[in-house]
């Protein structure tokens, strides 16, 4: 069974440049989440969602930042304009909700750059 | 802001030897799980435990969980080298919709 899958794994951008991110859950998960890691750090949720709907975006800045996800499966992640603090890891988990919690499949992540 | 934190930021053993790491949280949970992370990598999944246990094996994996002091451990037993990564605890919260805050992390270094 394929993991969560993210693109691109890398990015190198100027600050005021738009960039997006996108994932692919694993099939069956209707919860997907957007974490940003910062460097020695544990991941910060960004949004969650369940199925298509954003059920915890507290901590998504939300002037700058945005995400989607269309018919409840793959979701990207959007930031215009980037600034030099968004230099981190985005990672996307997934997780079949059939309890109160449930085991989160993370991908590799996306390291983005901003010079 | 996170709600957990671990301890120590970093530990280094020598192969073989066990590693412990602790976490505590602040809030009430409805159990805490443990994740790690090579290297440049995403997190993989160890173990779960619920808010109603004391005690989970998996493997060479013993994790604890003391509610009254709000705090866990994670013992890993005959460690190897590629048990070098980063641990973290993820604390799980609330009612209609877990909230789960992972914790700074421990990096373990085993030395071979």
């Amino acid at each position: 069974e394929a993991g969560v899958v993210q693109s691109p794994r890398y990015k190198i951008i100027e600050k005021k440049q738009p960039v997006a991110f996108w994932c692919n859950p694993i099939s069956g998960h209707n919860t997907l989440y957007w974490y940003r890691q910062n460097l020695g750090q544990g991941p910060e949720l960004l949004i969650r969602y369940e199925n298509e709907e954003a059920v915890d975006d507290s901590q998504l800045p939300k002037d700058r930042f945005s995400a989607e996800r269309l018919k409840g499966v793959d979701s990207t992640l959007k930031i215009q304009p980037a600034e030099l603090g968004d230099s981190a890891v985005y990672l996307c988990a997934s997780s079949f909700r059939n309890s109160l919690s449930a085991e989160q499949y993370f991908g590799p992540g996306t390291r983005l750059t901003v010079t | 802001s996170q709600q957990g934190e671990e301890d120590p930021q970093a530990l280094s053993i020598q192969e073989g030897e066990n590693a412990t790491m602790n976490c505590s949280y602040k809030t009430s949970i409805n159990n805490l799980q443990w994740y790690r992370q090579n290297s440049g990598r995403g997190l993989v999944h160890l173990i779960l435990i619920r808010s109603n246990e004391r005690e989970k094996h998996s493997g060479r994996l013993r994790v604890t969980l003391d509610t009254s002091k709000k705090s866990s451990s994670l013992l890993i037993t005959a460690s190897r080298a590629a048990d070098t990564a980063s641990y973290f605890c993820a604390s799980s919260s609330g009612t209609s919709y877990d909230k789960v805050i992972f914790g700074p992390g421990t990096s373990l270094s085993v030395i071979p």
